[in-house]
């Protein structure tokens, strides 16, 4: 069974600041990893994915690693900014499945 | 594309009332699923389709949970009779395909009340 989690829980930085959210997963045999952001009552709106066969994805200021074989992903994100306060959630498609495993959630507050 | 959409919103009933939630998927979408989230579980699959077949519906808590897709553009989740644990925000989500290349996309949730 897949296990996702996802550290810290929550974090508060100051506006400006560059920060790294961590998700591990206990199977390192996936498909690909997905991260979504989540405001408040609100829906997944997904970020970026990561294939199985790939190392980074990028969009805006936005960085994703994926390392498979320690069972690992790290979403960096530079210059934050007070609009980037949200849930954010790894999710995990294990080879051979057609459904995701989500972790609980890292959620980011910046404060102006 | 206007994503997936999902109705209602909002949801408040009285225990041991019907609930349907309806899911609209992008067109062209073979994969359906329905989520759960709750506070304490965090999001959990309850049952999902392919080609307006279901899968997998081992996450479907119980029997009073009912999922259909009649169509590619259509499925339903009802909850008969409801009660107050099934509390919570139902996402539905839909994929193009199996590859790995594909990710999900989710709806904007119904968010059910059962007092």
């Amino acid at each position: 069974k897949q296990e996702v989690t996802q550290i810290p829980a929550a974090l508060s930085v100051p506006e400006g600041e560059n920060l790294v959210l961590n998700c591990s997963f206990t199977d390192s045999a996936i498909y690909n990893l997905q991260w979504f952001r989540q405001d408040p009552g609100k829906g997944l709106t997904s970020l970026l994915l990561i294939q199985s066969s790939q190392r980074e994805q990028t969009s805006g200021r936005l960085n994703a690693s994926l390392d498979k074989s320690s069972g690992r992903s790290t979403l960096y994100i530079a210059a934050s900014q007070p609009g980037d306060s949200a849930t954010y959630l790894c999710a995990v498609r294990r080879s051979g499945y057609s459904t995701l495993t989500f972790g609980k959630g890292t959620m980011l507050l910046v404060s102006p | 594309d206007a994503g997936v959409i999902q109705s209602p919103r909002h949801e408040v009933t009285e225990m041991g009332q019907e609930v349907t939630l309806r899911c609209k998927p992008i067109s062209g979408h073979d994969y359906l699923f329905w989520y759960r989230q709750t506070m304490m579980r965090g999001l959990e699959l309850l049952i999902y389709f392919n080609n307006n077949v279901p899968i997998d519906d081992s996450g479907m808590p119980e029997d009073r949970f009912s999922a259909k897709m009649p169509n590619a553009s259509f499925s339903t989740l009802k909850i008969q009779p409801s009660e107050p644990r099934d509390s919570a925000v139902y996402f539905c989500a839909s994929r193009p395909g199996q590859g790995f290349q594909y990710g999900y996309t989710f709806g904007s949730g119904t968010r059910l009340t059962v007092v």
